[in-house]
């Protein structure tokens, strides 16, 4: 059983440019997390996405946005990226009541924004 | 949310019992505790949760105090694979205050041969 995928693995892009990054759940969940993680913090909540529609949205501008398919699988996109956007992306699904359901990790993608 | 307060790295010997603590004094009635963990270039792993009883599994055990105002991450006996950062964190019944894993700076443990 794969666990939690995620597309690329690393990424450099420049200032202003746009990325997607992609993620494909675990088997069976149907919930998709996403987190930024900066160098040496622990992650920061970006958004959730269940039943295709974003459901919790953490604090960070609409630069960052996102989709969840049929599927499941979910696309973060950043718009107008800064250098400040440089960290690893993590994605991470779940299924289940939420508050106390476990969160499974994909590895990332590190983003890196010159 | 109610806030979590640990410990910014410690350090244990292999084969020997680590103790990982976490303050949470403003911890409500309906907040679970949970404990993950991140290897180096890793992800995020889950390790253990518990509401008001201590809790084992494979992988460690959790003790809470009685008031609940803080909990300790037990590992029996560390390996070289266990060192990571430790995370500690709050969250409320379902759906009362959101689905995110609200994480801190969690606690970094080396473990040395």
């Amino acid at each position: 059983d794969a666990g939690v995928t995620q597309s690329p693995t690393h990424l450099i892009k420049t200032r202003g440019q746009q990325v997607t990054l992609r993620c494909s759940p675990k088997s069976g969940h149907d919930t998709v997390s996403w987190y930024q993680q900066a160098l040496g913090q622990g992650p920061q909540f970006i958004f959730q996405y269940y039943e295709e529609e974003e459901r919790q949205r953490g604090n960070f501008p609409d630069r960052f946005s996102g989709h969840q398919f049929p599927n499941y699988s979910s696309e973060l996109n950043v718009n107008a990226l800064l250098l400040g956007d440089s960290a690893l992306y993590l994605c991470a699904s779940s299924a289940g009541l939420a508050g106390v359901e476990t969160q499974y990790f994909g590895p990332g993608t590190r983003l890196l924004v010159l | 949310d109610a806030k979590t307060t640990q410990p910014n790295s410690m350090e244990s010997n292999e084969e020997e019992p680590v103790h990982l603590p976490c303050n949470h004094s403003t911890i409500s009635g309906t907040d679970y505790i949970h404990w993950y963990r991140q290897l180096p270039s890793q992800g995020p792993e889950y390790v253990i949760h518990g509401l008001t009883s201590n809790v084992n599994n494979r992988m460690a055990s959790l003790a809470i105090a009685e008031d609940r105002k803080s909990s300790t991450l037990i590992l029996h006996r560390a390996t070289l694979r266990d060192a990571a950062v430790y995370y500690c964190i709050l969250r409320d019944a379902p759906s009362a205050s959101g689905y995110a894993l609200n994480f801190g700076k969690g606690t970094s443990l080396l473990v040395t041969p």
